[in-house]
């Protein structure tokens, strides 16, 4: 089973849609949980992170399922701009970060 | 302007070349990491450094060799020991304790 796993998608959806991603981890023992976005042939840049009590940022909400070790990601709204692949990473270890292949999302007008 | 820099954006040698790939950081981060991404993959640790003239392998090491003289540098020497060059190299960095990286703009390095 892989560390971290991600469907890749594509994601379509229509602007002003709400969309949602998941993202299942292996390790039981992790800690930490992030979202980063990369745009294509880009660096992948910090979205944010997950907390247990799950997290909100504007459109976009972050939540941790412990028991069934996955965490999520909803935005809202979509935007043109949100078209992006979307990176699920979680710690394996100390200061170790494992990353998912990437959920891509497409918005169309 | 706080970041990471990474010179040349892009980079072309020849097979049996090694190369060297600079990230240079004034964030002040102690920690810094070393990816490669290819296509379809996630990105995969070549190595990393929690401060200065430390540094850890990470997943897929070999044909690689880096060195921590600076805090804020970290280069990444593609030997030509490392088979499959050709990829996006990715150069993070972190906080002491923390797990939240971040990135620079990324070299993609071509081996023909």
């Amino acid at each position: 089973r892989k560390e971290v796993e991600q469907d890749p998608g594509p994601f379509n959806v229509p602007e002003g849609a709400t969309v949602a991603f998941n993202c299942t981890y292996s390790n039981s023992a992790s800690q930490s949980f992030f979202w980063y976005r990369q745009d294509c042939r880009k660096e992948p840049k910090l979205l944010m992170s997950v907390y247990s009590s799950g997290n909100e940022d504007g459109r976009f909400t972050a939540q941790l399922n412990r028991a069934s070790q996955y965490i999520s990601l909803l935005i809202r709204d979509s935007k043109l701009s949100d078209s992006a692949t979307y990176l699920c990473v979680v710690n394996v270890g100390f200061q170790k970060l494992v990353f998912g292949t990437g959920t891509r999302l497409l918005v169309s007008p | 302007d706080g970041g990471i820099t990474q010179s040349p954006k892009y980079l072309f040698r020849k097979e049996g070349q090694n190369v060297t790939l600079s990230c240079e950081q004034n964030l002040n981060h102690d920690a810094m990491y070393w990816y490669r991404q290819d296509p379809g993959q996630g990105l995969r640790l070549i190595y990393y450094s929690q401060i200065v003239n430390d540094f850890q392998k990470g997943d897929i090491a070999e044909g690689y060799s880096v060195s921590r003289e600076k805090k804020e540098s970290f280069p990444l020497t593609v030997t030509s020991a490392q088979k499959n060059p050709t990829a996006f190299y990715l150069c993070a960095s972190s906080t002491d304790g923390s797990y939240e990286q971040y990135f620079g703009p990324g070299t993609r390095l071509t081996v023909t």
